[in-house]
């Protein structure tokens, strides 16, 4: 069972444009939403998180949005560059009781392949 | 090291054959996680280490994997008698802390790619 759901699959915008990404979950009990950003040939790397006590957090160009009633959260990437072309995925994660409330693993979505055209 | 290393990068090997993955966290992390990113299927988490410590290993796919950390660093990623299905990149990622997770997140290495023939 897929706890994380992202859409679409694949994303071609316009430089400048908006590219939005949605993520939905399942289970009430992921405390952590973070995006991890991935080049080829690379892991993926941490670029912003929310927790669900806030609707939305930006951080330079990248804002992920949270509806903790609908369980979606997305991620916005204003004014994209082509150096943003990248696969991206959200993740989320659940407190374990191995480790005292940490995680012990995210649960990723399939991830999002973006290509931002010149 | 300033990053995540994982060795080696690239491994083909032959069916039903044994092999050895290696990861060497950031210096003074003591959490250390490995996942499995198959293609169109996102990350699939494996297990965690505390320390030497592996408190969950549910997400082994088989029997014919397992893990090992010593010395609170190196971990190895082990699968007997591979099987082509077990193709796949294989990340693996520290944080400062099992609970430190939050704003830091994981840091990942460039993962290993394995290609079973």
């Amino acid at each position: 069972q897929q706890q994380v759901k992202q859409s679409p699959q694949s994303l071609i915008v316009q430089k400048g444009g908006i590219p939005i990404i949605n993520c939905a979950y399942e289970n009430t009990a992921f405390d952590y939403f973070p995006w991890y950003q991935q080049f080829p040939g690379k892991g993926p790397a941490l670029l912003i998180a929310i927790r669900p006590d806030v609707s939305e957090k930006k951080e330079g160009r990248f804002t992920i949005s949270f509806n903790k009633s609908a369980k979606q959260f997305s991620l916005h990437i204003m004014d994209s560059q082509p150096g943003d072309s990248a696969t991206y995925f959200c993740a989320a994660s659940i407190k374990s009781p191995y480790s005292g409330g940490g995680a012990d693993g995210l649960t990723f979505g399939k991830g999002t392949h973006l290509i931002i055209q010149p | 090291g300033a990053g995540v290393s994982q060795s080696p990068s690239n491994k083909v090997t032959e069916k039903g054959k044994d092999v050895e993955l290696r990861c060497d966290p950031i210096s003074g992390h003591t959490a250390l996680y490995w996942y499995r990113q198959s293609l169109g299927q996102g990350l699939e988490f494996l297990i965690y280490f505390q320390g030497n410590s592996a408190p969950d290993k549910s997400g082994l796919p088989s029997d014919r994997f397992s893990a090992e950390r010593t010395g609170g660093s190196v971990s190895t990623l082990t699968i007997q008698r591979t099987q082509q299905e077990d193709s796949a990149v294989y990340l693996c990622a520290s944080s400062l802390r099992v609970l430190d997770f939050g704003d830091y997140g994981y840091t990942f290495g460039s993962g290993t790619r394995l290609t079973v023939v």
